[in-house]
């Protein structure tokens, strides 16, 4: 079954660092996401991505973060100047149009 | 702005029941809703998906419906075993292409 990877599994980076992390959707995918969950807290959205560029953003999307597709197969999310309150696990999801999402396994941020 | 809750937060159960987790949101103009299942520690994993004109759905011994007017999700488990034990999320994604989730059930059951 076709599964969307992300890497790193875990990150650990000292605040003020910038941080990228990377996803590979699956390959015939159109719309492309970033959420995160706070430990013990809900599944936020942050953005999602279709036809190389910013579809939506919540407020959580501020300055500090961008995404982009750089070579047509990894989709990406940087951190700049990563703070304490961006520890948090970090979901890529991809979906061809109106059959739902699928998720990667997530990278776990740790700023220290 | 969309809410979604999720009632109730916990519930254990002996092996072999059968239960219902439940699941409402605020603003009924969704494009589909999702239940997924969480592991400690672990990604999403994607159940059932329900499309807004849809009732119901089915997997095995899971049941997912849909009342779109009135703003509910029912996901029924059957004949519960040990290893259903995770947290189960509820998500509504609106025409904008953006999912709202739910705070989740956690659900154990004991053998």
């Amino acid at each position: 079954e076709p599964e969307v990877t992300q890497t790193p599994s875990h990150q650990v980076t000292q605040m003020g660092q910038e941080v990228i992390l990377r996803c590979v959707p699956i390959s015939n995918h159109l719309y492309f996401y970033w959420y995160r969950q706070i430990l013990g807290q809900k599944v936020e959205f942050l953005v999602s991505f279709y036809n190389n560029e910013i579809s939506e953003k919540s407020e959580i999307f501020d300055d500090q973060f961008s995404v982009e597709r750089p070579d047509g197969s990894n989709f990406t999310l940087k951190i700049r100047s990563t703070k304490l309150e961006d520890s948090a696990m970090y979901f890529c999801a991809t979906d061809l149009s109106s059959y739902g999402y699928t998720f990667g396994s997530g990278t776990r941020l740790t700023v220290v | 702005k969309q809410e979604v809750t999720q009632i109730p937060a916990a519930l254990s159960v002996p092996e072999g029941e059968n239960l219902v987790l439940n699941c409402s949101f605020t603003d009924s103009a969704i494009y589909n809703l999702q239940w997924f299942r969480q592991d400690p520690g672990k990604g999403l994993t994607s159940l059932l998906l329900i499309q807004s004109s849809q009732r119901e759905q089915t997997s095995g011994r899971l049941n997912a419906s849909l009342d779109k007017s009135s703003g509910r999700s029912t996901l029924y488990i059957a004949a519960s075993q040990p290893g259903d034990s995770a947290t189960y999320l509820c998500a509504v994604s609106g025409y904008n292409n953006d999912m709202r989730f739910g705070a989740g059930t956690r659900l154990t059951v004991k053998p």
